[in-house]
């Protein structure tokens, strides 16, 4: 089946260091992969997306480089801000209409 | 600007209580979606519309029903509200052209009694 794996959290970082979130997917054939991120009071909003092997999404200083080698699509961000305090969901899709999501991670920057 | 919006932020209700949670988006999308969200657990679906009048369950619907009789609202409806359902709604939207891009409302943090 489908579904995805990601680091649980919640994760606590100083402003400007550097992030990482880990995210491992099982699918059948060929997913699509994205991150989306929910700041705090709203809903969810696409932060990036990888269509195929070896694409990079990035946005906002954020990357994620899909691997299929270890089906993975870590997320990461070489500096954070403390507006980049959210939470953050791995998520997937084959192709029909549904995504499948992670569990989220919740990050909090310190000033 | 793209828009979905949910009809409330935060409802309380009593157990057995017939609950509807409505969603309008505003850019015509043929897909509508519900999630409840739940710490530990990520987002479920739990019913998703691919077209007026058109309805598929998802991974948790038990206890829930769906209506979309506008292509730009999609209910969901708690028969009879349990304490269990208690949680985070989420509805989003998406076109069938761009199906994997869901646009999200601010949700609605429901608590049943």
């Amino acid at each position: 089946g489908n579904s995805v794996t990601q680091m649980e959290g919640p994760v606590t970082l100083s402003e400007e260091a550097f992030l990482t979130i880990n995210c491992t997917y099982t699918a059948t054939g060929y997913p699509s992969l994205f991150w989306y991120v929910q700041y705090p009071g709203e809903g969810l909003q696409l932060l990036l997306k990888a269509t195929k092997a070896d694409d990079k999404g990035s946005n906002k200083g954020f990357e994620a480089t899909y691997r299929k080698e270890t089906t993975s699509f870590h997320l990461e961000k070489g500096s954070v801000q403390v507006s980049d305090s959210a939470v953050y969901f791995c998520a997937l899709s084959t192709g029909a209409n549904n995504l499948f999501f992670g569990t989220g991670t919740r990050l909090t920057v310190i000033p | 600007d793209v828009k979905v919006t949910q009809s409330s932020r935060y409802l309380v209700k009593r157990t057995g209580e017939k609950v509807f949670l409505e969603c309008v988006q505003d850019m015509d999308h043929e897909n509508m979606f519900w999630y409840r969200q739940d710490p530990g657990l990520g987002l479920r679906l739990i019913y998703f519309s691919y077209d007026v009048k058109m309805k598929e369950k998802g991974d948790i619907p038990e206890g829930y029903s769906v209506s979309r009789e506008k292509k730009e609202r999609f209910s969901l409806i708690l028969e009879s509200a349990s304490t269990n359902q208690t949680s985070m709604y989420l509805c989003a939207s998406s076109s069938t052209a761009l199906k994997e891009t869901q646009y999200f409302g601010p949700g609605t943090r429901l608590l049943v009694l």
